[in-house]
């Protein structure tokens, strides 16, 4: 299987921030990644599929970048309703999705 | 919009066969064009995909829970369902059901379920 791990595990930042997550791939994963965020209690929201592909509805300030083993989840100005944590996804073993470990973004 | 409803016990005994549904509204589950998913959250908050399913019947499981699961599909209800054989503690999460398209040779999950806990305890 391919493991994905995400750092960093934790991170606390304040309104307007710039804020980047990573996320590494055990071997290429070409551009098949995918972004979500997760809030308790609440469904689950795709971000950006195909790493850098914007999903529908989801704010501007939300981008992705990478290909191969390293990608990257910016928000570009950290907003109170992005308290979350955030998760990477590959497909490039689609008989093995898997997810990396996550990051909880927290207000400072 | 399509949205997505899990349902089931909230407590299962370890052993017994853990059942969960997902009501599936605004899509058909039939339509073909989208393969339907179920992932878990641990409670230390790793994701786990469990399996999908297409239309036609075909089924593709995580090969660590293979052995276990079965996943189904009522067209008539529109609604996919899960089985988890042989639980234990470690079974214990928030289950959710996700619809997931394929793109490019990507597949992703672009609307889920708000999830429903499951317990596993005596």
């Amino acid at each position: 299987d391919i493991q994905m791990t995400q750092s960093p595990s934790s991170l606390s930042a304040s309104v307007g921030d710039r804020v980047t997550i990573t996320c590494r791939a055990s071997q290429s994963s070409g551009t098949f990644l995918n972004w979500y965020q997760l809030k308790p209690g609440k469904a689950p929201k795709l971000l950006i599929y195909s790493a850098s592909s914007l999903h529908y509805g989801v704010p501007s300030r939300f981008s992705g970048r990478g290909s191969g083993t390293e990608f990257t989840l910016t928000i570009s100005s950290l907003q109170p309703e992005d308290i979350a944590t955030y998760y990477c996804q590959q497909s490039f073993n689609p008989l093995f999705l898997t997810f990396g470990g996550g990051t909880k973004v927290e207000m400072k | 919009q399509v949205q997505l409803q899990e349902s089931g016990p909230g407590l299962v005994k370890p052993s017994e066969t853990l059942s969960l549904t997902c009501i599936v509204s605004g899509g058909s589950i039939s339509s073909g064009g989208y393969y339907w998913s179920w992932i878990r959250q641990h409670p230390g908050k790793d994701l786990e995909w469990i399996g999908f399913m297409y239309h036609d019947g075909s089924t593709y499981f995580n090969p660590s829970l293979k052995s276990r699961i079965n996943i189904s599909m009522d067209k008539s209800k529109n609604q996919l369902s899960l089985r988890l054989s042989a639980v234990t503690a470690a079974d214990t999460a928030i289950y959710y059901c996700a619809r997931v398209e394929r793109g490019g040779g990507n597949y992703f999950f672009d609307n889920w379920g708000q999830g429903t806990l499951v317990t596993v305890s005596a």
